[in-house]
């Protein structure tokens, strides 16, 4: 049972357009969201994250969109960079009494191209 | 060091050995958790470390995998007898306060 699913496995974007990565996630319990950014043979790096409580923060180039009654969540990239060219992956917090275990989607692979 | 770090990088194994993965967190991150990543996947929750507590470990897959932190800052995840399907990269992250988890550059763990 897939909780976070990110459906598009790659996404292609010329350099300064704009790149939209789409999540979308079941659990109503998940109340915190991530988006981390990976490079070949490195661990995935921390990117910007939003709340429940929020439908957008910004960081930068960086957007971050949630609409809780859809259960979806998408980062925009503004303008797109090529090394912005890496895997994406969307997570989820569910926090249960002390734990805050992350639950990842499969990861959307961008590419910038020039 | 200023992020996290693991070791080996790289491991291979043959069939059937013990193997064991070190983790050494940001200073001062309290909380530490294990993932396991598949090629091809997001990264899975193996176990979390509140300090030198095991406080979840419900995502270890089975009774050969086993995860120890015993003065509350370094970490070893230790794989028995080793099965191909336990090929993956394994990931180690830290947390501080709040929600975010910083993360290692992983260990790649081949079974032949």
């Amino acid at each position: 049972d897939q909780q976070v699913k990110q459906n598009s496995p790659s996404l292609s974007v010329q350099e300064g357009r704009i790149s939209i990565l789409n999540c979308d996630y079941t659990n109503s319990m998940f109340d915190y969201f991530l988006w981390y950014k990976k490079y070949p043979a490195e661990g995935p790096t921390f990117l910007i994250s939003i709340s429940s409580i929020k439908d957008k923060n910004e960081d930068g180039r960086f957007t971050v969109f949630l609409n809780k009654s859809a259960k979806h969540l998408s980062l925009h990239i503004v303008p797109s960079q090529p090394g912005d060219s890496a895997v994406y992956f969307c997570a989820a917090n569910v926090i249960t009494g002390t734990a805050s275990k992350l639950t990842f989607g499969t990861g959307t692979r961008l590419q910038v191209t020039l | 060091g200023a992020g996290v770090s693991q070791s080996p990088r790289y491991k291979v194994a043959k069939r059937g050995q013990d193997v064991a993965l070190r983790c050494d967190p940001i200073s001062g991150h309290v909380s530490l958790f294990w993932y396991q990543q598949a090629l091809g996947q997001g990264p899975e929750f193996l176990t979390y470390f509140q300090n030198e507590a095991q406080l979840d470990k419900s995502g270890l897959p089975s009774d050969r995998f086993f995860a120890e932190r015993p003065e509350g800052s370094v970490s070893t995840l230790k794989i028995q007898r080793t099965q191909q399907e336990d090929s993956a990269v394994y990931l180690c992250a830290s947390r501080f306060r709040g929600d975010t988890q910083y993360f290692g550059p992983g260990t790649r763990l081949t079974v032949l």
